[in-house]
């Protein structure tokens, strides 16, 4: 079964930074990876697929890039709307831990 | 506009079954795997399984199989997730998916999502 595991668990930034997260795959999954943002109380939300196409209507600040094992999700300058948990999803293969146990990103 | 309206929160005893549902507009129905995803709280998220509208084929994960049932009711393009002797730990928010195919590796994203549906399961 493939693992997937995010770091950090817990970012802190302010408004502006540059951010990034990392999720690492316990073996190859190519560029089957996807990238959600979750709001408290909200569902989730679609950012990025196959490691680094934008879902359409997603800002461009944000880009995921990666293959392999070793991927991460870059957001260029953090708005405010930004602070969020961010999942990372495999779809190489059907395993008990498709999504990694996300990165919240909390104000500095 | 892809859009999927879920039932409401439920309050089980253990051992119990729950039965939730998942109504699609927006999109041919026909033409996606629904998939449902749950959340139990502070944890990560969980695939549970889909099923494809059109023919009702279905795939489970493994944790869930033999308690878990995904149909599909094509004339009202509604989706159905019956889980079986519940138990404390199946306390969590229930979210159905619209399933994005990787025809290189039969496996799924998720482009639209559900509101989620809270399953409580205690006595």
């Amino acid at each position: 079964d493939i693992q997937m595991t995010q770091s950090p668990s817990t970012l802190s930034a302010s408004v502006g930074d540059r951010v990034t997260i990392t999720c690492r795959a316990s073996q190859s999954i190519s560029s089957w990876l996807a990238w959600y943002q979750q709001k408290p109380g909200r569902a989730p939300k679609l950012l990025i697929f196959r490691a680094s196409s934008l879902e359409s209507g997603v800002p461009s600040r944000f880009s995921g890039s990666g293959s392999g094992t070793e991927f991460t999700l870059t957001i260029s300058s953090l708005q405010p709307d930004d602070f969020a948990t961010y999942y990372c999803q495999q779809y190489s293969s059907y395993s008990p831990d498709t999504f990694g146990q996300g990165t919240k990103l909390a104000v500095k | 506009q892809v859009h999927f309206v879920q039932s409401g929160a439920e309050v089980k005893n253990p051992g119990a079954s729950v039965r939730l549902s998942c109504k699609a507009s927006g999109f041919i129905f026909t033409n996606y795997a629904i998939q449902w995803v749950r959340q139990a709280p502070g944890q990560r998220l969980e695939w549970m399984g889909w099923i494809n509208a059109g023919n009702g084929h279905t795939k489970y994960s493994q944790k869930f199989q033999g308690r878990v049932t995904i149909t599909r009711d094509t004339s009202a393009s509604t989706v159905y997730m019956d889980l079986s002797s519940l138990r404390s730990e199946d306390t969590a928010v229930y979210y159905c998916a619209r399933g994005i195919w990787s025809i290189s590796t039969a496996a799924y994203y998720f482009d639209y999502w559900g509101q989620g549906a809270l399953v409580t399961v205690s006595s």
